[in-house]
């Protein structure tokens, strides 16, 4: 398997403009993760879904961000109109839950730079 | 963060050396995961802990859990250049599959 697919890898954008970020995630699983990653925030869950369902999106910091999944092998996060400190890295991550325990795979990352 | 933290925030030393790197969290706890980050790259699973073990050994791993405490350590022993990188410690609750990391260690092996 491919792993989690994300696009683009890295995005530069003024501010005020619409960034589009995507995922497809490893196929077969069922659970969809979409973090952020920043130096002084760390690792932030923004949303999650299962089975293509928004479960949790209490992460998500304000209303210019919105996540969908209309099917089980694309999900995206867009963020609308982008600010400066939007600027971070976007990993998209999935799993499948089994009794033993599930581990999330991650894609590698959109580096976004809003200026 | 969200859920925990890792201590040290970083870590260096000699290769050959052994590393520890301590997580504590803050919730009940399904299982504990410890992922490691290369520079500029997602993270990656090394190995997983249930709530219920108070030990785990992969390789030149090994992992503690005390639930009593809300921490978890890690343990890289005979460590090589290679192993330069972030480690974040990632709690998994009784409820949702939500998976919250920490911090992270970061760790710089010198050869």
């Amino acid at each position: 398997d491919a792993g989690v697919i994300q696009s683009p890898r890295h995005e530069v954008t003024e501010m005020g403009q619409e960034v589009t970020l995507r995922c497809k995630p490893i196929s077969g699983h069922d659970y969809l993760f979409w973090y952020r990653q920043t130096m002084m925030r760390g690792l932030e869950l923004l949303i999650y879904f299962n089975n293509n369902v928004p479960i949790d999106d209490s992460g998500m910091p304000e209303d210019r961000f919105s996540a969908k999944m209309p099917n089980a092998s694309f999900s995206t996060l867009k963020i609308q109109p982008s600010e400066p400190r939007d600027s971070a890295v976007y990993f998209c991550a999935s799993s499948f839950v089994v009794h033993s325990g599930n581990t999330i795979y991650f894609g590698e990352g959109s580096w976004l730079t809003v200026v | 963060s969200q859920q925990g933290e890792e201590d040290p925030q970083a870590l260096s030393i000699q290769e050959g050396e052994n590393a520890t790197m301590n997580c504590s969290y803050k919730t009940s706890i399904n299982n504990l995961q410890w992922y490691r980050q290369n520079s500029g790259r997602g993270l990656v699973h090394l190995i997983l802990i249930r709530s219920n073990e108070r030990e785990k050994h992969s390789g030149r791993l090994r992992v503690t859990l005390d639930t009593s405490k809300k921490s978890s350590s890690l343990l890289i022993t005979a460590s090589r250049a290679a192993d330069t990188a972030s480690y974040f410690c990632a709690t998994v609750r009784h409820t949702g599959n939500q998976f919250y990391f920490g911090t992270g260690t970061s760790l710089t092996v010198i050869p």
